[in-house]
C-alpha cells in the first residue's frame, strides 16, 4: 500500500512568488495535516483538514492557506514567498479528525527554497 | 503559549551505549505525548503516552510520562549505528494543537 506521497519533492521560488504544494493521504484516511519544518527546529503545525473542513490551524500569516479535496488529498498554498518560508513542508495523514491527530503518518516532504 | 523543550539539543555515543532523551512541555489542556524519529524527511511514529507512570516499550526503546511534572524520558538501551537520528518529541492538546519541540540529534559510533 502507498504512503503519504507529496509534490513536489523539491522547489525552488523566487521572493514575492507562489507556491501550491500537493499530497495524498493513506487510503482510507479523511485527515491531512500540514507542518512546516525549518533546518535545526521541530515541524510547526500549520492546518489540519477533516473532511473537507479546517479543523485546526497554526500561528500562520493569512499568506498561508490550505484546502482538502473530495478524494482528500489536499493542497497548501504560500502566496507572496518571503526568504523564511523557505523549510521542509511535511504533510501527514490520519484516520480521525477531531482534534490533533494522535497516530499520523508523514510523507517526505517538499523542500522549498526562497531565493 | 503551549512549550516543548527537547535536552540535550544534540548527543554523540558509542555503539552499546544507553542514552535519555528529555521532553519537558508546559501547555494548557494536555491530551496526548508522542515521540518520533526522524531519519531524512519523514518523521515515524515511536510512542503515544497519556497517562502517568505506565511505561511504553518496543525492543530497545521505552518512554515514560510524569504529568505532575510535565516531562516525559525516552530511553535507548544497547545504541546502534541506526539509531542515529534526529528524535522529536510533540504534544498534543485538547483544543486542537499540536507542539513539537526542536528535537535531540542522536549520533551513534562504531
Amino acid at each position: 500500500d502507498a504512503g503519504v506521497t507529496q509534490s513536489p519533492t523539491h522547489l525552488i521560488k523566487t521572493r514575492g512568488q507562489h507556491v501550491t504544494l500537493r499530497c495524498s493521504p493513506i487510503s482510507g484516511h479523511k485527515s491531512v495535516s500540514w507542518y512546516q519544518q525549518v533546518l535545526g527546529q521541530g515541524p510547526q503545525f500549520i492546518f489540519q483538514y477533516y473532511e473537507k473542513e479546517e479543523r485546526g490551524r497554526g500561528n500562520f500569516p493569512d499568506r498561508f492557506s490550505a484546502r482538502q479535496f473530495p478524494n482528500y488529498s489536499s493542497e497548501l498554498n504560500v502566496n507572496a514567498l518571503l526568504l523564511g518560508d523557505s523549510a521542509l513542508y511535511l504533510c501527514a495523514s490520519s484516520l480521525e479528525g477531531r482534534g490533533p491527530p494522535e497516530t499520523q503518518y508523514f510523507g517526505p516532504g517538499t523542500r522549498l527554497l526562497v531565493l | 503559549e503551549d512549550k516543548v523543550v527537547q535536552s540535550p539539543l544534540s548527543l554523540v555515543v558509542h555503539e552499546g551505549d544507553t542514552v535519555t532523551l528529555n521532553c519537558s512541555y508546559e501547555v494548557t489542556n494536555f491530551r496526548s505525548l508522542l515521540w518520533y524519529k526522524q531519519e531524512k524527511k519523514a518523521p515515524t511514529f515511536l510512542f503515544m503516552l497519556t497517562s502517568s507512570g505506565i511505561e511504553k516499550k518496543s525492543g530497545r526503546l521505552s518512554s515514560i510520562l510524569d504529568k505532575k511534572e510535565l516531562f516525559s524520558i525516552l530511553n535507548i538501551t544497547a545504541t546502534q549505528t541506526g539509531d542515529s537520528a534526529i528524535y522529536l518529541c510533540a504534544v498534543n492538546t485538547n483544543a486542537g494543537k499540536s507542539t513539537f519541540g526542536d528535537g535531540t540529534t542522536l549520533t551513534v559510533k562504531p
